[in-house]
């Protein structure tokens, strides 16, 4: 069964605007992940944030983590058409040594 | 050098037959996942290796799936009686040491497209 949830399913855009997604989950947690997707391809990490950890920062990505509502967020600043893709957060559960996955995000960048 | 690999990209294959699905991973890494893919969904746990053996085959659906890691590198996933519904794309993913998934990045391969008729 799939842990995370992504909000929102779809998001569309113009180049240069900032992008949120947000993903929440059900159990207690370890650590979450994010990862992207890009049409035709695999999944790619994009960061990992511990639970006694609130935020966190990799280049133009943000990400929050708030425990207590069990929900997380990435932020893309000043969005480019090659950030265009799905993103996924990814979630420790039993079996923890397996990634459990949410629906994703599909995020589309226009120029 | 090398990222993980898998092979076929693509597999069409008729309702009740056998496929076989190869997946390459990072040189060294101990640790071997495989995930299944349906359309609109993120991919879910289907089995874990460390090493040679299958440490966790939890995820696989049922027993017309099977995986092996023979020499603990190369995994390959195998589908008997294949159905309309095992159509998906399975991805491949290793990481260095295994172990608690989410202290370690997994690095995953393109993917195979399964595409039962």
């Amino acid at each position: 069964s799939q842990q995370g949830e992504e909000d929102p399913q779809a998001l569309s855009i113009q180049e240069g605007e900032n992008a949120t997604m947000n993903c929440s989950y059900k159990t207690s947690i370890n650590n979450l992940q994010w990862y992207r997707q890009n049409s035709g391809r695999g999944l790619v990490h994009l960061i990992l944030i511990r639970s006694n950890e609130r935020e966190k920062h990799s280049g133009r990505l943000r990400v929050t983590l708030d425990t207590s509502k069990k929900s997380s967020s990435l932020l893309i600043t000043a969005s480019r058409a090659a950030d265009t893709a799905s993103y996924f957060c990814a979630t420790d559960e039993v079996p923890e040594y397996a990634l459990n996955f949410g629906k994703g995000t599909s995020l589309l960048v226009t120029p | 050098g090398a990222g993980v690999s898998q092979t076929p990209s693509n597999k069409v294959t008729e309702k009740g037959k056998y496929v076989e699905l190869r997946c390459d991973p990072i040189s060294g890494h101990t640790a071997l996942y495989w995930y299944r893919q349906s359309l609109g969904q993120g991919p879910e746990f289907l089995i874990y290796f460390q090493g040679t053996g299958a440490a966790d085959d939890s995820g696989l659906p049922n027993d017309r799936f099977f995986a092996v890691r023979p020499e603990g590198s190369v995994s390959t996933l195998k589908i008997q009686r294949t159905e309309r519904g095992d159509s998906a794309v399975y991805l491949c993913a290793s990481s260095p040491t295994g172990g608690t998934a989410i202290q370690e990045t997994q690095y995953f391969g393109p993917g195979t497209r399964l595409l039962v008729l």
